[in-house]
């Protein structure tokens, strides 16, 4: 069975400065995505990024980039520039790309507090 | 076009009675996912549908759980004789078939279910 496990229960750094949130995941797959969602203090989640398996190159978004060691099985979420508005908490998942079935693991979360 | 919605958005009940969550996936979604959120923890799978499939429920936490999805579309997430330890947040989320999407999902905003 997979797992996820974010290891930090909470982080915080001041605006402006660079933060990376961990995650590690336990597989026997080979073909799978990875995902960090943002759950800011509102609720409703939002996908940050995501980064399949099989590619090589680290994804990027904006000032939100990954550290994807498929063989380490770790997947970090690295946050630059900090603003106040990344305030939330960040969960790493993890889905099986196998056909006839996309069930989710999630991790249980990081939350971060972006300081002023 | 509309997000993910959830009603009602609290929910506060006595134990023992049985209470309806109803989740409206965004249009043309096959797939949808719920999840229960206790505080701060991450999230847990309970239950998902795939288009005309039988829904894993693998997730479930007992029999008094259920949910059913009426033509593709809406679902219901039932709790019957709710217990204290009932109390979270439940997410609903809803993807385009298989990898389409690439495996986003996106999320309702919830349903806060207080059992007192």
């Amino acid at each position: 069975a997979q797992t996820v496990t974010q290891s930090q229960p909470e982080m915080s750094v001041q605006e402006a400065e660079t933060v990376t949130l961990s995650c590690t995941y336990d597989t026997s797959e080979n073909n799978y995505y990875l995902f960090w969602y943002k759950q800011p203090p509102s609720r409703q989640m939002i996908l940050v990024i995501r980064q399949e398996a099989y590619k090589q190159q680290n994804a990027t978004e904006n000032r939100f980039s990954v550290n994807f060691q498929k063989a380490a099985k770790s997947f970090s979420l690295k946050i630059s520039d900090s603003q106040l508005g990344d305030t939330a908490m960040y969960f790493c998942a993890f889905m099986k790309a196998a056909s006839g079935t996309y069930k989710y693991i999630f991790g249980t979360g990081t939350r971060l507090k972006v300081l002023a | 076009g509309a997000g993910v919605s959830q009603s009602p958005s609290n929910k506060v009940t006595e134990k023992g009675k049985d209470v309806e969550l109803r989740c409206d996936p965004i249009s043309g979604h096959t797939a949808l996912y719920w999840y229960r959120q206790s505080l701060g923890q991450g999230l847990e799978f309970l239950i998902y549908f795939q288009g005309n499939s039988a829904p894993d429920k693998s997730g479930l936490p007992s029999d008094r759980f259920s949910a059913e999805r009426t033509g593709g579309s809406v679902s219901t997430l039932t709790i019957q004789r709710t217990q204290q330890e009932d109390s979270a947040v439940y997410l609903c989320a809803s993807s385009l078939a298989g990898l389409a999407g690439a495996g986003e999902q996106y999320f309702g905003p919830g349903t806060r279910l207080t059992v007192t």
